[in-house]
């Protein structure tokens, strides 16, 4: 079965800290791997996106990995501000050569506290 | 349009009542998709458009659920005889061709809530 697992669930840290949340997944064949931050009442918005063949990208204070062997992936977040409070949902695309469906995680709530 | 835009914002309902939600893609994007996402969950798939047509229509729960994009643009979900399980918030999204586009854009939702 296609899924996507994220850790932890929810996690709360001081502004300025640093965090890594995870996110391990089963999608075969894989296409790419997406992490996206969802603020409160709004639609997730893309952070970064990779395929297989990369393994690192960074946007901003955001770094994503990819191990496409193990079929894991992490999230950094460098420097924490008060605005990175949200959710951060891990997305894999893949499964069935033409599908629509982009598979999700549940997301990790993270909260900045100052 | 500048984004995917879906209206109404919120919507209260009645069990049993009958709900559109509507959903305004990015101008020129033939791909639409159509999310439902519960409190404290990922987004679920529940339907995939390309161009007029459903190309995936795996994810509607059950036949209480349909969409329509009859012009390839704006896109209306449906859900009948709605229930209190049916409340979540209704994500849409477009990309430019298709699911393998590297880029989806969500809109801000549609919060159901069914009493």
């Amino acid at each position: 079965k296609n899924q996507v697992e994220q850790s932890p669930q929810s996690l709360i840290i001081l502004e300025g800290k640093n965090c890594t949340l995870q996110c391990n997944y089963t999608v075969s064949p894989f296409s790419n791997l997406r992490w996206y931050k969802q603020d409160t009442g709004r639609g997730p918005v893309s952070l970064t996106i990779m395929t297989f063949s990369e393994n690192t990208k960074s946007n901003g204070r955001y770094t994503a990995t990819l191990d496409a062997d193990t079929k894991q992936s992490s999230l950094h977040i460098t420097a924490s501000q008060l605005s990175d409070s949200a959710s951060y949902i891990c997305v894999v695309s893949g499964g069935s050569s033409n599908t629509g469906k982009l598979i999700f995680g549940q997301g990790t709530t993270l909260q900045v506290k100052p | 349009g500048a984004g995917v835009s879906q209206t109404p914002s919120n919507k209260v309902t009645e069990k049993g009542k009958y709900v559109e939600l509507r959903c305004d893609p990015i101008s020129g994007h033939t791909a639409l998709y159509w999310y439902r996402q519960s409190l404290g969950q990922g987004p679920e798939f529940l339907i995939y458009f390309q161009g007029t047509g459903a190309a995936d229509d795996s994810g509607l729960p059950n036949d209480r659920f349909f969409a329509v994009r009859p012009e390839g643009s704006v896109s209306t979900l449906k859900i009948q005889r709605t229930e209190r399980g049916d409340s979540a918030v209704y994500l849409c999204a477009s990309s430019p061709t298709g699911p393998k586009d590297t880029e989806a854009f969500f809109g801000q939702g549609t919060r159901l809530t069914v009493v």
